[in-house]
């Protein structure tokens, strides 16, 4: 599975987006983009992936750009509660390959 | 919310014991994981099952053990605790084949300190 790298650390103001920014420079055409989060002390939760094209939910939106080195999770409205470790991870779907969680971003928001 | 259960959540315990740390899940699910992640640090995993009396080592090295003789069920022993092994342990688990999302759903952690 690719590796990717993520800024160690964000700061964000409450009720603005969260732009969290990831490479992925040597990802594959059958390998997906994952994001997940950990708050503080918990377990991870997953909050969205996608392979090609731009993908929302609930949760966020994710960006990936045309030659897909690189993707952008988009919290619109961070919240206090977002505050957590954001994992990047790419990966084969339906694999046994595993999760590679690495040392994500850690997102601070801030009132 | 995912329906993944792991007791003890906080465990304090000398070194020399034997522990388990206890994970069940009610999904359904075949592929279970345990993780190891010291603070502020990265998730390693340390074994995976991909169904009952399937069990594998992860990327981590970990002497602990694991076994998988009912689908909802993964624990995880320590024969002999010691200080090293003072770490959040983390229980997942998701759907094979791959669901929708083939996302894992994590449970709340157990913190074992050992003393």
């Amino acid at each position: 599975d690719a590796k990717t790298t993520q800024p160690t650390s964000m700061d964000c103001a409450e009720g603005r987006a969260a732009n969290l920014p990831c490479n992925h420079s040597t990802i594959s055409g059958n390998e997906y983009v994952y994001w997940y989060r950990q708050i503080h002390s918990q377990g991870p939760q997953y909050i969205i992936h996608g392979l090609k094209n731009n993908e929302t939910n609930e949760m966020a939106s994710l960006i990936i750009t045309e030659d897909r080195k690189s993707s952008t999770l988009i919290l619109p409205h961070a919240t206090l509660r977002d505050t957590a470790v954001y994992y990047c991870i790419v990966r084969t779907r339906g694999t046994g390959n595993q999760f590679y969680f690495g040392t994500g971003t850690s997102l601070t928001v801030i009132p | 919310e995912a329906d993944i259960y792991q007791t003890p959540r906080y465990l304090v315990i000398g070194t020399g014991k034997k522990i388990t740390l206890e994970c069940s899940q009610t999904m359904g699910h075949d592929k279970m994981y345990w993780y190891q992640q010291d603070p502020g640090m990265e998730l390693h995993l340390i074994h995976y099952s991909y169904g009952v009396n399937s069990t594998e080592k992860g990327d981590l090295s970990s002497e602990s053990t694991v076994s998988r003789i009912r689908t909802e069920h993964f624990p995880l022993t320590l024969e002999s605790a010691r200080p090293s092994h003072t770490s959040q342990y983390l229980c997942a688990s998701s759907e094979r084949p791959a669901g929708v999302r083939n996302e894992q759903f994590f449970g709340p952690g157990t913190r074992l300190t050992v003393l």
